[in-house]
């Protein structure tokens, strides 16, 4: 079964500091793997998607990469804002559709 | 605009009154779950479709049903709702046949059962 860590739980920075979220995950037959943020008792946005086949996405101030070979992805958020507080979810998606989910990185920026 | 539209936001109900919660997607997808997320617990799969009439367990089916008769709807039943049934619910859609792949989760139903 596929065990997917987020590491830290919790962070903490002052605002303009680059933030590095981290998942890791057990089984490398990903078919692809999803970054989502979550305000608090809000839904999923997704952030960014990376599949298989690629090493890393970007959008905007994100980045975000894959070794599949190591079970690794990093989420980077450049030069971050208070509005940037929420938790980052990521997730492995399989061939067969089952998301395995991290139990998330809460971020908070300080103004 | 794409989306999966869940109805109703919030919801208050008692214990034994059967409820549906309803999930529409637009975009065509193939593929359709539900998850409820517990503070502690993350989120945990109730059930999932991989198409019309399909339909299959997740790791927490107690205490609901699904249906999917319709490609763009997939509605949860909660037949006699109980107190440990109060949670955040989700429902999300993806496909296989179209890329990119990813899944799209609607806004969620907090369901609280007194």
């Amino acid at each position: 079964k596929q065990e997917v860590t987020q590491i830290p739980a919790a962070l903490s920075v002052p605002e303009g500091e680059n933030l590095v979220l981290n998942c890791s995950f057990t089984d490398s037959a990903i078919y692809n793997l999803q970054w989502f943020r979550q305000d608090p008792g809000k839904g999923l946005t997704s952030l960014l998607l990376i599949q298989s086949s690629q090493r890393e996405q970007t959008s905007g101030r994100l980045n975000a990469s894959l070794d599949k070979s190591s079970g690794r992805s990093t989420l980077y958020i450049a030069a971050s804002q208070p509005g940037d507080s929420a938790t980052y979810l990521c997730a492995a998606l399989p061939g067969d559709y089952k998301l395995s989910f991290g139990a998330g990185t809460t971020v908070t920026v300080r103004a | 605009e794409a989306q999966v539209t869940q109805n109703p936001r919030y919801l208050i109900t008692v214990t034994g009154k059967k409820l549906t919660v309803t999930c529409s997607q637009n975009m065509n997808h193939e593929y359709m779950s539900w998850y409820r997320q517990d503070p502690g617990l993350g989120l945990r799969q109730i059930y999932y479709s991989m198409n019309v009439e399909v339909t299959d367990k997740g790791d927490v089916p107690e205490g609901y049903k699904v249906s999917r008769k319709e490609k763009r709807n997939f509605p949860l039943i909660l037949e006699s709702p109980s107190p440990n049934q109060t949670s955040l619910y989700f429902c999300a859609s993806s496909s296989r046949t179209g890329g990119p792949y990813g899944y799209t989760f609607g806004s969620g139903t907090r369901l609280t059962v007194v």
